[in-house]
């Protein structure tokens, strides 16, 4: 059984372009989790979906940020006209389920670097 | 709003020696902890999760505990090793409906040979 898979593990956009972030879940899961870790920082919760609905975007900025998970295929994370500080980590998570047994599984990581 | 804190940021150690890493959290509400280990540029290995009701969990040379009372749980690490060096990372779940972890800042841990 595959674990958590994102890609691409590294991707590099000038100020302005558009970044797309995937995340493949482990088989069978359908509770997808974002998170984000800045330079010297702990990782911050952004957004959490389940498939074809976001439960929980408290975390994601208002503005640029997106994120779903359609029916088919991966979640995708979507920040539009990049800016410096948008460089950092992001790393999914996913789950069997919502309930808080379930443990969350982390992916790799896509480390985003804006020029 | 729930904020968690380990101490130290990092600790350099020789091989051999038992340590003892922290983490303390704001509010008790929890419902599991879990602890992570980071090595640069990977993603995060889950090493312990302890639900709230628990007490401790072991795992090989690993051992955490939680007081939930007092918003405290410890990593200890028996006879380190140059392979344990990364940077650990401590995480509480919410109580309250909430799926996301709260992470704290990690310590990062150097195993000297």
């Amino acid at each position: 059984n595959a674990g958590v898979m994102q890609n691409p593990r590294h991707l590099v956009r000038r100020r302005g372009q558009e970044a797309r972030l995937r995340c493949s879940p482990m088989k069978g899961h359908s509770h997808v989790y974002w998170y984000r870790q800045l330079p010297e920082e702990g990782l911050k919760f952004m957004v959490y979906l389940q498939k074809e609905n976001i439960i929980d975007e408290s975390g994601m900025p208002k503005e640029r940020f997106s994120a779903e998970f359609p029916k088919e295929g991966p979640s995708i994370l979507r920040i539009q006209q990049v800016v410096r500080g948008d460089s950092a980590a992001y790393f999914c998570a996913s789950s069997l389920s919502g309930d808080l047994y379930n443990e969350q599984f982390f992916g790799p990581g896509t480390r985003l670097t804006v020029l | 709003k729930q904020e968690v804190t380990q101490i130290p940021a990092a600790l350099s150690v020789p091989e051999g020696e038992n340590l003892v890493l922290n983490c303390s959290f704001t509010d008790s509400a929890i419902y599991n902890l879990q602890w992570f280990r980071q090595d640069p540029g990977k993603g995060l290995t889950s090493l312990l999760l302890i639900q709230s009701s628990q007490r401790e969990q072991t795992s090989g040379r690993l051992n955490a505990s939680l007081d939930k009372s007092s918003g405290r749980s410890t990593l200890y690490i028996a006879a380190s090793q140059p392979g344990d060096s990364a940077t650990y990372l401590c995480a509480v779940r919410l109580r309250g409906g909430s799926e996301k972890l709260v992470f704290g800042k990690g310590t990062k841990l150097t195993v000297n040979p």
